[in-house]
């Protein structure tokens, strides 16, 4: 598609429910990002995906959340019996960049984010 | 570790004159440096980059920013500020030789442009 592509924008969720929010990066992108934005604040590195190997997931704050990108193209980022303080925009982003090609400063574009609040 | 300033919450500018949003960062090596904006209930849309090269990197909409190496910066600038710039502006850096490819946000600069 011509940009990345999030679902669902908003979603409510109960405290200690499941949510599944997908990414469809741009097409031929290598590269895959998930950030996590509180409001107010700047966007927090979650995890990055080359292709559909899993190389970065430092900023995964807890066992409950979980990504998978099983084929090199859509994302699913997965929370598990959420919590109030997981109420943030998730925002996933590509770019043609590989990690193997650190020096190449290619840019990393965003979706329009999917809003979570958990009540 | 990397890590980006944006020193001021908030900056206020009349329509027509100039903006600058402020940025600041720390790297081991040599930094990439972005400048994304976000408008309200959106996603954030790419504004420039400095790679290499020229210290006066153009962009989208009219803006532009200066890397300075001596004093880690790359502010934003426009020339002459609209009424629809107002958003949210944040600055990320990555580390040239840093494995991967992570962004690291600075914590945003409100933008109003008033009439």
């Amino acid at each position: 598609g011509a940009g990345v592509s999030q679902s669902p924008r908003y979603k409510v969720a109960k405290r200690g429910q499941d949510v599944a929010l997908r990414c469809d990066p741009i097409s031929g992108h290598v590269s895959l990002f998930w950030y996590q934005q509180a409001l107010g604040q700047g966007p927090e590195f979650l995890t990055y995906f080359q292709n559909e190997a899993q190389l970065d997931k430092s900023g995964l704050p807890s066992d409950r959340f979980f990504a998978e990108r099983p084929e090199g193209s859509v994302s699913t980022l997965k929370i598990q019996r959420t919590q109030q303080e997981d109420s943030a925009v998730y925002l996933c982003a590509s770019s043609k960049g590989q990690a193997t090609q650190s020096r190449s400063g290619n840019t990393i574009y965003f979706g329009e984010g999917s809003w979570l609040t958990v009540v | 570790a990397q890590s980006v300033a944006q020193p001021e919450d908030q900056v206020n500018v009349a329509e027509g004159n100039p903006l600058t949003v402020k940025c600041t960062y720390s790297v081991s090596g040599n930094p990439y440096l972005f400048w994304y904006v976000q408008y309200p209930n959106r996603g954030l849309q790419f504004l420039l980059k400095y790679i290499t090269g020229d210290n006066l990197v153009k962009g989208s909409y009219g803006f532009e920013a200066e890397f300075n190496k001596s004093q880690t910066s790359f502010h934003l600038k426009k020339p002459s500020a609209l009424v629809s710039d107002s958003a949210l502006y944040f600055c990320a850096v990555r580390d040239m030789l840093a494995a991967g490819n992570k962004l690291t946000f600075g914590g945003g600069t409100r933008v109003l442009v008033k009439p």
